[in-house]
């Protein structure tokens, strides 16, 4: 069992780009979870997805940001049109569906981090 | 709005001693909170829960306490080790329901020789 594997571990991009962040969750995990990290400071909630629905994005900016969970293939996130602020850590995490996730916690993966130039 | 309060300074201790960490919260009641640990450039790790009709939970040399009156979590690691150097994250579960967490920033311990 791999774990959560995101890819790329490193990305660079320059302002005005676009970002795309993957997230394939652990076999067995429907609900996926981004958060984003800054440097010395805590991981910050961005989005809750199932399988082809998104189900919290309270923590998601209005504009630019967007995430998607297909019924085939890896969570995306997408950054359109990049600034230097987007520049931080980006963990994805999953847990099983209901029933007692909370038994099992997150598991998360090693991060996209995101360097705006 | 729900707030999760962990103690920003480091804590250095020394091996062989016990290390107690804290979380407050504030302005709700999580049905269970979470402990994580994190080591540099890598994702959190799930430690331990506890829910909030429990008192307390041990694993190993971990043991987590929560006082739902005080709005507490205390985090204790017994007979500390230099490779328990990290920072730990408390995680409620978020205001809502649902299995949304809401972190903490984390306290760095430092176990010294």
């Amino acid at each position: 069992n791999a774990g959560v594997m995101q890819n790329p571990r490193h990305l660079v991009r320059r302002r005005g780009q676009e970002a795309r962040l993957r997230c394939s969750p652990m076999k067995g995990h429907s609900h996926v979870y981004w958060y984003r990290q800054l440097p010395e400071e805590g991981l910050k909630f961005m989005v809750y997805l199932q399988k082809e629905n998104i189900i919290d994005e309270s923590g998601m900016p209005k504009e630019r940001f967007s995430a998607e969970f297909p019924k085939e293939g890896p969570s995306i996130l997408r950054i359109q049109q990049v600034v230097r602020g987007d520049s931080a850590a980006y963990f994805c995490a999953s847990s099983r569906g209901t029933g007692a996730p909370e038994n099992y916690g997150y598991t998360f993966g090693s991060g996209t981090r995101l360097t705006v130039v | 709005s729900q707030k999760i309060e962990q103690n920003s300074e480091a804590l250095n201790i020394q091996e062989g001693k016990t290390a107690t960490l804290t979380c407050n919260y504030t302005n709700y009641s999580p049905a269970y909170l979470q402990w994580y640990r994190q080591d540099p450039g890598r994702g959190p790790v799930f430690l331990l829960l506890i829910r909030e009709n429990e008192k307390e939970k041990r694993k190993e040399r971990l043991k987590v306490t929560f006082d739902t009156t005080l709005k507490q979590s205390l985090f204790h690691i017994t007979a500390s080790q230099p490779a328990d150097s990290a920072t730990y994250l408390c995680a409620p579960r978020s205001e809502g329901g649902g299995n949304k967490l809401t972190f903490g920033t984390g306290t760095q311990l430092k176990v010294e020789l």
